[in-house]
């Protein structure tokens, strides 16, 4: 069983430009959620999609947004990114058969922004 | 607003010792509490849950959770602390506005010395 994984690993940006970050789902599951972890802060809920829709969206502006594929892997996007967008994200996949919904989370892409 | 709380920055014990790590949770109606563990440059690993049922949660590494509905608390224990217990630790609830989005506390530094 192969678990969450996400790229890159690191990556820097400058302030105004535009990044994508990647996740593959953990095999069997089709639902994936994304969270920022700022320096020494929980992780915050960006949003969740479930079979390609949108399930789900903490309080993000809409700079921040993301696409799912039929094989249930993701994308978050980020535009006119900000100093205080620099942060770990986290993507979680879970699935609709365990009822209580565990989520598995991957390593994270560390984003630094200058 | 469904909240977790971890009133302690950092919790220190010496090996061998018995381990508390707290949490308190505000949520409507029946609560879906989770302890992940997030070890350096690593993302968050899942320790134990409580959806209904026994109080006591056991889970993985040793760890255990004891529910308290009345104190709306979810500490994390565990009767003998290891060095190698020392990590970030996060409780969280389910979102129920969100999917199945998840609400971090913002974390409590374990540290164990030998």
């Amino acid at each position: 069983e192969t678990g969450v994984t996400q790229s890159p690993t690191h990556l820097i940006k400058t302030r105004g430009q535009q990044v994508t970050l990647r996740c593959s789902s953990q095999s069997g599951h089709n639902t994936v959620s994304w969270y920022q972890q700022a320096l020494g802060q929980g992780p915050q809920f960006i949003f969740q999609y479930y079979r390609e829709e949108e399930n789900g969206r903490g309080n993000f502006p809409p700079r921040f947004s993301g696409l799912q594929f039929p094989n249930y892997s993701s994308e978050l996007n980020v535009n006119a990114l900000e100093l205080d967008d620099s942060a770990l994200y986290l993507c979680a996949s879970s699935s609709e058969r365990d009822s209580y919904n565990e989520q598995f989370f991957g390593p994270g892409t560390r984003l630094t922004v200058l | 607003a469904q909240s977790v709380a971890q009133p302690e920055d950092q919790v220190n014990v010496a090996e061998g010792n018995p381990l508390t790590v707290k949490c308190t949770y505000s949520v409507s109606g029946n609560p879906y509490l989770f302890w992940y563990v997030q070890y350096p440059n690593r993302g968050l690993q899942f320790l134990l849950k409580y959806i209904t049922g026994d109080n006591l949660v056991k889970g993985s590494y040793g760890f255990e959770a004891e529910f308290n509905k009345s104190q709306t608390s979810f500490h994390l224990k565990k009767p003998s602390a290891l060095v190698s217990d020392s990590a970030l630790y996060f409780c969280a609830v389910r979102d129920r506005q969100a999917g199945t989005a998840l609400i971090f506390g913002k974390g409590t530094t374990l540290s164990v010395s030998s």
